[in-house]
């Protein structure tokens, strides 16, 4: 049972939206930054999106995200069989004695 | 480029030993934290430990306090993890990855090495 809670799957067309969410606490995303990771098959994590709505430079614009109170969203517009993967949110919890906790992570199929 | 490799992993017994190490490039490794993550196979991502830039402080999840140790050297560029007392449920690709400053979350990881724990 992940802290951060995320829908198992997620699905879309080519070029639709696709939203995915996750659900914590006050003691994690309220008072923390929000991290997105992608996980390609076979592939390690990625850096998606940094503090809730952030993008590192060379990750498409097609990925947003954002926060509001305990939740936060990791929005793909327009999406692509490429971005058929796993994703996870992430979180500093305040109270947990463990520095970073992660969502249970959604996996994205691109029908 | 930056670059981050594990090595260490394979078979180990129950109960036994192993330690697991992160050859860092590209960049001033003493200048960033680092962190060991793990997934169990078809699972999710796991924090395990955490280490700062100058090594003096390290932290860790619960279910392996006292049994694993992450520690650094500057001088090696390498981040290492000690891990003792293994069990199945410590079986998983363990990932290294780096801390970006100013709060940018683990900005690189490595490939990850797998630590199989069975007799």
């Amino acid at each position: 049972q992940s802290v951060l809670t995320q829908p198992p799957s997620a699905s879309g067309t080519p070029g639709q939206r696709v939203t995915i969410s996750c659900s914590g606490s006050s003691s994690n995303i309220g008072s923390n930054y929000v991290y997105w990771y992608q996980q390609l098959p076979g592939m390690a994590p990625k850096l998606l999106i940094y503090k809730n709505d952030q993008r590192p430079s060379g990750v498409s614009d097609r990925f947003s995200g954002s926060k509001s109170g305990t939740s936060a969203s990791l929005a793909i517009s327009g999406v692509r069989s490429e971005d058929e993967a796993d994703y996870y949110c992430a979180a500093w919890d305040d109270f947990l004695s463990t520095d970073v906790v992660f969502g249970g992570g959604t996996k994205l199929t691109v029908l | 480029e930056v670059q981050l490799v594990e090595s260490g992993g394979g078979l180990v017994q129950p109960g036994g030993s192993v330690r697991l190490s992160c050859a860092a490039s590209g960049f001033t490794f003493g200048s960033y934290a680092m962190k060991w993550v793990r997934q169990a196979p078809g699972k999710g991502l796991e924090y395990v430990a955490s280490v700062s830039s100058d090594g003096g402080s390290a932290f860790y999840t619960n279910s392996v306090k006292g049994r694993f140790t992450i520690s650094r050297d500057n001088s090696e560029d390498t981040v290492y993890l000690q891990m003792g007392y293994l069990s199945a449920e410590d079986m998983a690709v363990y990932y290294c990855a780096r801390v970006g400053i100013g709060a940018v979350g683990l900005e690189y990881w490595g490939r990850g090495t797998l630590v199989t724990v069975s007799s």
